[in-house]
Order: structure tokens, then sequence, then C-alpha cells
């Protein structure tokens, strides 16, 4: 089964302070997303990763920057965390594109609370 | 740009009821279209999805059939449980699938015995 796990279940933060969330996926993935939970909102795309070093934009990612090293890692940043970012956040992995590639597996989730 | 449209809950039904959630979408070319389940306390899981017009995608009694003429991918179930209460997201990839999911809002489902 893949598995893709996070750092944290739950984080309290302050306005201000930089936050990282690390995400690992444990089947070779190609690629690897991030997403926001917002209730009535639902999911959206903050940033993604087709390849080691590679990032593109989603649909909202002012105030966040990502990082991946590695293949099996990838991590989401808040430079300077404000309290509108405080939010459920969801890394996802995939094979890769096209056809069965493109199905997507969800870790469980960091709850950020930003005070 | 790609949109999914589900809606609303929450939807409130007895045990035993049959279940539908509407989903219909908005998209270039031809996506691949998932629903996901969302339990309590959990991340998101695959449910179920269908990767051209006119599949079924079929798990754990439900269902869903992809429209392509009604741009439409509505979940069903003939009888649900107190189990299947949850959220259902409604979900489109489009072109080869490197991007991210569309999402629909989610759907708020409580089954009571």
């Amino acid at each position: 089964d893949v598995k893709v796990t996070q750092s944290s279940r739950y984080l309290v933060k302050r306005t201000g302070e930089k936050v990282f969330l690390e995400c690992v996926q444990d089947m070779d993935h190609e690629n690897m997303f991030w997403y926001r939970q917002d209730p009535g909102l639902g999911l959206r795309l903050i940033y993604f990763s087709y390849d080691v070093k590679m990032k593109e934009k989603g649909d909202i990612p002012e105030g966040y920057s990502v990082s991946r090293e590695k293949k099996e890692r990838f991590s989401l940043i808040l430079e300077s965390a404000s309290t509108n970012q405080t939010s459920m956040y969801l890394c996802a992995s995939s094979l890769g594109a096209g056809g069965n590639r493109n199905e997507q597996f969800f870790g469980p989730g960091t709850r950020l609370t930003v005070l | 740009g790609d949109s999914v449209t589900q809606m609303e809950g929450p939807v409130t039904l007895s045990e035993e009821a049959f279940l539908t959630i509407n989903c219909t979408y908005t998209a270039t070319g031809y996506p691949s279209l998932f629903w996901y389940v969302q339990y309590p306390g959990e991340g998101l899981q695959l449910l179920l999805k269908a990767t051209k017009a006119d599949d079924k995608g079929s798990n754990k009694g439900f269902e869903a059939t992809y429209r392509k003429e009604t741009t439409s991918f509505h979940l069903e179930k003939g009888s649900v449980q107190v189990s299947d209460s949850a959220v259902y997201f409604c979900a489109l990839i489009s072109g080869g699938g490197a991007d991210g999911l569309t999402f629909g809002k989610g759907t708020h489902l409580i089954i009571q015995p």
C-alpha cells in the first residue's frame, strides 16, 4: 500500500513565524502535491512538483513556497505565517501522468493554527 | 478553467435509504473523474474513479457513471449505512494528470440509525 505521511497532525504557530510542513511518500511516486482544505471551499491546490527540484504553482501559491530536494519528500514552507493561513493542509502523491498513474494518494493532513 | 460543482450538505438520510450526490463538471478535453471520501479526522481516500466516457466506477456499494453528454458523475448507493457518514468530494484531473486535482466543495453526508 502507498503510504503518505505528514510530520504533524496538529501544529500551533504564532504570526510571523516560519513554518515547515513535511510530507514523505514511500512508493517512488513522481508527482507530489500540497492542498489546503477550508470549510465551504473544498480543497485548493497550493503547489505541486513533478520531479526533484521542480515545482509549479497551483491555484493559491501566495504566501507559500515549497522544496523538493529528494524524490520522496516535499516540504511546504510558510515564510511568515499569518492568521489567514490557519487551515488543514493535505499532501498527496501520484505515480505520474496519464491513465491510472494520475491517481492521487493523500496523507492524513496537518491542522495548522496561526495565532 | 476546470471546475466541479456538487451539492452541498449536510445531507441527512436514514439507514438503508438510497443515496444520490450530484456532481457536474466543466473541463477542457477528456478529464478523469474521481470520488474521494473523508471520514472524521482522516485524510482523503479514493472511493472510485472513471477515466473515459460511459465508464462506471464502483467500490463498497457506491457507483458513479461518467456521462460526457451531461458532464456529470453522480454518486449513488442503494442502501446506506451509518458507517457511510463522511464528507464526499467529487474531483477531476484533465490533460495528462501532472497537474493537481480540481475538487468540488464537498458534501457532508450524515446517516441516522
